[in-house]
């Protein structure tokens, strides 16, 4: 059964610590993207990428890194600059190119005290 | 600056009737339009998508209209059955050397019994 898996579902961190939320994917999407949703907001990007080895800084990429050393993987490192790190973290992967709908994870919820 | 709004932070709509959900855009370079359908603690589930070429895309009960020339969408939603509350975000597509998506804020729909 294909999809996008996401662990952990909760995680609970100190603050200045770093801490780096997992997402896999068997769809063999060659796209993968992290999206953080804020209460009372639309998603919004922080890092996308098109092929292994290559990413992109999305819209609010400050504070956050990623790797993409397999298709199948894209972590995402929340770091300890990362200003209000608390929020719903989603991963969506989808085939490369235009007008392919996004699918997406169940989502981390971070929680940074 | 937001790019994609959802006027109607709520909807509530009777079972078996119809449910109608909005969302204008600003940005003309915006050429695919999604919907998606989230469940609290979830991640978005694609429900249907048209591109600006097409001015209606059907799919069962789902119906999406665009009026470019208004830049502005809606859902249909017909019969509205009670699974069908959730919170509903509607996103638009442009291409920039990748597929960026811009979602709205999300529109909150229940169907009463």
């Amino acid at each position: 059964d294909g999809g996008i898996t996401q662990s952990p579902k909760y995680l609970f961190r100190k603050e200045g610590q770093n801490v780096t939320l997992s997402c896999e994917q068997n769809l063999n999407h060659d796209a993968m993207y992290w999206y953080r949703q804020d209460p009372g907001q639309g998603l919004r990007l922080i890092y996308y990428s098109q092929i292994v080895n290559d990413f992109q800084k999305g819209d609010i990429a400050e504070g956050y890194s990623v790797s993409r050393e397999k298709k199948e993987s894209f972590p995402l490192t929340v770091t300890s600059a990362q200003k209000n790190p608390t929020a719903f973290y989603l991963c969506a992967s989808s085939i490369r190119g235009q007008d392919s709908p996004l699918h997406f994870g169940n989502g981390t919820r971070l929680t940074v005290t | 600056d937001q790019q994609v709004k959802q006027n109607s932070p709520s909807l509530s709509v009777q079972e078996g009737r119809i449910s109608i959900l909005n969302c204008d855009y600003t940005n003309s370079m915006f050429d695919y339009f999604l919907w998606y359908k989230k469940y609290p603690a979830e991640g978005p589930t694609f429900l249907i998508s048209i591109s600006s070429i097409k001015d209606k895309n059907e799919d069962g009960r789902f119906t999406v209209f665009l009026n470019k020339s208004a830049k502005h969408l809606s859902l249909h939603i017909v019969p509205s059955q009670p699974g069908d509350s959730a919170v509903y975000f509607c996103a638009a597509s442009y291409w920039e050397g990748a597929q960026k998506l811009v979602f709205g804020q999300g529109t909150r729909l229940t169907i009463n019994p």
